[in-house]
């Protein structure tokens, strides 16, 4: 049961192109979404998150956005750089009567070439 | 900048062994999670911890499964009788109250990697 599912296991992008990582989800009660960002050997790592009650959210470089209605989501990344290559998951949580724990897609392996 | 620490960042075990994987969470976060990732697949919620008592647990999280805040800044899993397929990434995370301005992000440890022999 893929409530969360990122299609694209791997993607490749030139350095400063824009990177567009999506994410479905099945769930309409999901009320939080987050991208993680993991290398190699470490753990996921925090990297932007949006509220189901908005539509964008931007923080530098990262920008994601939710489309309700679609239970769709990206992430951007522009410009991409080589150190941005690494494995990014969306995540989901759900609202209400859960403690917040996070339903994870596969990930997307995203190459940021030179 | 504050972190989440596990430890050993390695283990290797002997199928039917008990082990102990142990975390260190931010400090004041009241939040705590265990999840896991067999290699080549997603990460998976195992449980989470509120109040000195678990609050959700995973089909995953069966009766060989147990976690402990022993003191006041560890957080363990214990696993009481180890199978081949207990072998993972494992990975403690914690996140702060709902009175917090990012309380719904949850911090990440950098796992251990559990062999089951």
């Amino acid at each position: 049961d893929q409530q969360v599912k990122q299609n694209s296991p791997s993607l490749s992008v030139q350095e400063g192109r824009i990177s567009i990582l999506n994410c479905d989800y099945t769930n309409s009660m999901f009320d939080y979404f987050l991208w993680y960002k993991k290398y190699p050997a470490e753990g996921p790592t925090f990297l932007i998150s949006i509220s189901s009650i908005k539509d964008k959210n931007e923080d530098g470089r990262f920008t994601v956005f939710l489309n309700k209605s679609a239970k769709h989501l990206s992430l951007h990344i522009v410009p991409s750089q080589p150190g941005d290559s690494a494995v990014y998951f969306c995540a989901a949580k759900g609202y209400g009567g859960s403690q917040g724990n996070l339903i994870f897609g596969k990930g997307t392996k995203l190459s940021v070439k030179p | 900048e504050p972190e989440v620490t596990q430890t050993p960042s390695h283990q290797v075990t002997q199928m039917g062994q008990e082990v102990i994987l142990r975390c260190v969470p931010i400090s004041n976060h009241l939040y705590f999670y265990w999840y896991r990732q067999i290699l080549g697949q997603k990460v998976e919620f195992l449980v989470s911890f509120y109040n000195n008592e678990i609050s959700e647990k995973s089909e995953i999280f069966d009766d060989q499964f147990s976690v402990e805040r022993p003191d006041g800044s560890n957080f363990t899993l214990k696993i009481r009788s180890t199978k081949l397929e207990d072998s993972a990434m494992y990975f403690c995370a914690s996140r702060a109250s709902g009175g917090a301005p990012n309380y719904n992000e949850q911090f990440f440890g950098p796992g251990t990697r559990l062999t089951v022999l």
